[in-house]
């Protein structure tokens, strides 16, 4: 069973039709649940990290919630050039590994 | 400019050989990782190293090796033992690793470009 979860697959906008991308997890003893964007052929670029239920992070046009069971990337507003894939992944307490989701890929089309 | 670097972008086996995968970081990070990714498939973790002279293994270690002699400098080599080498392999560091108690934004990992290892 996976332990991080990420919906959907893939996902298409128009430009400016704002949307949310899901991270759900089974793990407890939560640390830290980090986002990270890929584009195509290169390392995952750092966005955000969220240590706490209730805490929110923003830059730019994305913004990045948590809950006890699932974090949300929300994109408002989105531009072509956000088109990436999006990866959702956590550590745990006792562990020492940054555990993946397979990543949502985004595509905004002008 | 402080970052991961690895070398080569793209490299290419041939069958019975083994390559190293290169990785050096100008961070001052303690902690140093090797991830490696298949289409449809999160990132999976090979080998990570918390200090030098110690390194762990990962999920899939079977048929990798690593060293870590410096403190920037992590290289993974990929062994004729592993018999299905072709995928996009990072490397990432940290200031501490997971599962510590840490200050924020220590545990937070950044990743280099990453190599394309095919099978001739």
């Amino acid at each position: 069973e996976d332990q991080v979860t990420q919906s959907p697959e893939a996902l298409r906008l128009q430009e400016g039709e704002s949307s949310s991308l899901n991270c759900s997890y089974t793990v407890s003893g939560l640390r830290g649940l980090f986002w990270y964007r890929q584009d195509p052929g290169k390392g995952p670029e750092f966005l955000f990290t969220l240590y706490s239920a209730g805490e929110e992070k923003e830059k730019e046009r994305l913004k990045a919630t948590l809950t006890k069971k699932e974090s949300f990337l929300h994109i408002t507003a989105p531009k072509p050039e956000d088109s990436a894939t999006y990866l959702c992944a956590l550590t745990q307490g006792g562990s020492e590994k940054l555990v993946f989701g397979k990543g949502t890929k985004l595509t905004v089309n002008p | 400019d402080g970052g991961i670097t690895q070398s080569p972008k793209y490299l290419f086996r041939k069958e019975g050989q083994n390559v190293t995968l290169s990785c050096e970081q100008n961070l001052n990070h303690d902690a140093m990782y090797w991830y490696r990714q298949d289409p449809g498939q999160g990132l999976r973790l090979i080998y990570y190293s918390q200090i030098v002279n110690d390194f762990q293994k990962g999920d899939i270690a079977e048929g990798y090796s690593v060293s870590r002699e410096k403190k920037e400098s992590f290289p993974l080599t990929v062994t004729s033992a592993q018999k299905n080498p072709t995928a996009f392999y990072l490397c990432a560091s940290s200031i501490d690793p997971p599962g510590r108690e840490y200050r924020d934004r220590e545990d937070i990992q950044y990743f280099g470009a990453g190599t394309r290892l095919s099978v001739l």
